[in-house]
Formats: C-alpha cells, sequence, structure tokens
C-alpha cells in the first residue's frame, strides 16, 4: 500500500508556541490531503481538506487562523498549530489521497502527539 | 455521508474467525463500503473496500449483503495483533469525497 510519513510522531511545547506538523506522501502525488485531530477515547475528527495549490477547506468549528495548513506540493502538507494552548493537546494525523496507487483509499500517517504545557 | 450502525466492541480468541458485523440501512446506489482500523496510538490503517460484490485482500474479505443493507469484515484467523478499532465507513467516490469516522468496534483478541 502507499506509504505516508508524519513528523515529528511527538512533540512536547510551551502554551503560546507554535508547532508545525509535516505529512508527507513517499510513493505516490497525493492530489488531496486530510488533517484529523483525535482526543483520548474519541474517534477522528476531520478538521480540513486540502489540494494541492490550493487553499484548504476547513470543517464547522475549526479555526482556520490556528491551524494553518500548507499543500504546497503533490508530496508535502503541513499544519502549523499558532500560539498553542494546552486544550489544543491531542493526537493530529495527516491522511492522503491520489494518484494511481490511492486513488480511493485514504492512506494515513501514523499520527502527532502534541502536548502543550 | 450516510450513517453506519457498529457494536461497541466484539472479543475474539487468538486463531479464530472474527466476523465484524456493519449495518447501514440508508446506504445510496453510489456509496462504496470502506473498512478501516486502527491500532493503539497509531493513525488508521485501510483494510478493505467494495461496492456490491465480495471482496477478498491480503488481510480480510467483505461480504456485503445482496440488499447492500449490511456488510461483514472478516479476519480468517484473528492474532494478537489484530487488536483495534475497526470502523466501517460509507464513501461515495469523487473529488470531494472524504472519511467520516464514527465510533467503530473495539475488538479484542484473547490468546
Amino acid at each position: 500500500g502507499a506509504v505516508v510519513s508524519q513528523h515529528p510522531s511527538w512533540v512536547i511545547c510551551k502554551s503560546g508556541t507554535s508547532v508545525k506538523i509535516e505529512c508527507r506522501s513517499l510513493d505516490f502525488q497525493a492530489t488531496t490531503m486530510f488533517w484529523y485531530r483525535q482526543f483520548p477515547k474519541q474517534s477522528l475528527m476531520l478538521m480540513a481538506t486540502s489540494n494541492e495549490g490550493s487553499k484548504a477547506t476547513y470543517e464547522q468549528g475549526v479555526e482556520k487562523d490556528k491551524f494553518l495548513i500548507n499543500h504546497a506540493s503533490l508530496t508535502l502538507s503541513t499544519l502549523t498549530v499558532t500560539s498553542a494552548h494546552p486544550e489544543d493537546s491531542s493526537f493530529y494525523i495527516c491522511s492522503a489521497r491520489g494518484g494511481l496507487l490511492a486513488k480511493n483509499i485514504q492512506y494515513f500517517g501514523a499520527g502527532t502527539r502534541l502536548s502543550v504545557l | 455521508d450516510a450513517k453506519t450502525t457498529q457494536p461497541n466492541s466484539m472479543e475474539s480468541n487468538e486463531e479464530e474467525p472474527v466476523h465484524l458485523p456493519c449495518n447501514h440501512s440508508t446506504i445510496s446506489g453510489t456509496d462504496y463500503i470502506h473498512w478501516y482500523r486502527q491500532l493503539p496510538s497509531q493513525g488508521p490503517e485501510y483494510v478493505i473496500h467494495g461496492l456490491t460484490s465480495n471482496v477478498n485482500n491480503r488481510m480480510a474479505s467483505l461480504a456485503i449483503a445482496e440488499d447492500r443493507k449490511s456488510s461483514t469484515l472478516i479476519l480468517h484467523r484473528a492474532t494478537l495483533r489484530d487488536a483495534a478499532v475497526y470502523y466501517c465507513i460509507l464513501i461515495e467516490t469523487g473529488a470531494n469525497s472524504k472519511l467520516t469516522f464514527g465510533k467503530g468496534i473495539t475488538l479484542s483478541v484473547r490468546p
């Protein structure tokens, strides 16, 4: 199957700082990338969808100025959590779809655990 | 997207087959049935998907009811590594399609 790499796998930061998470599709071109968030004991919640070269589409209730998404190339998307606060602590997971290998299937990264102190 | 209903949890014994049910009575004709699983502290993993016919791959089999209102994911020989949350998701194929996760079913495997 297609491989999606996410980095870092975990990060601890101070309240008020910004954190950037990278998501790369390693063996296919991701025309569409997705960012999810998962709190403990809960299911994944879609935050936003991005197509290469276009602005991301955010789900209702997700602050676009707080969660900056950039999908600058067909293999890379980044999520920046700006001015992070303890309530932003969560498990962030990216997903990618596209190309012949991943045409109808979303492939997921391993996730990034963010802890804001 | 149409909704799916799954039991909260299921237990199985190692090396025995496991049948994970999913009800989707409001499925539309263009909805594909996808199954993903999520192991603890990891991102979801694609398992299998189908439209109308039963499907087999190296991980599992997907049995789809003739009226498509239900489906069953079949793990032929459960291993301890199959313990995970399994999600049954309906999704239309298209540029704007996206996976929406429900609660899934938590599978426990006894040694």
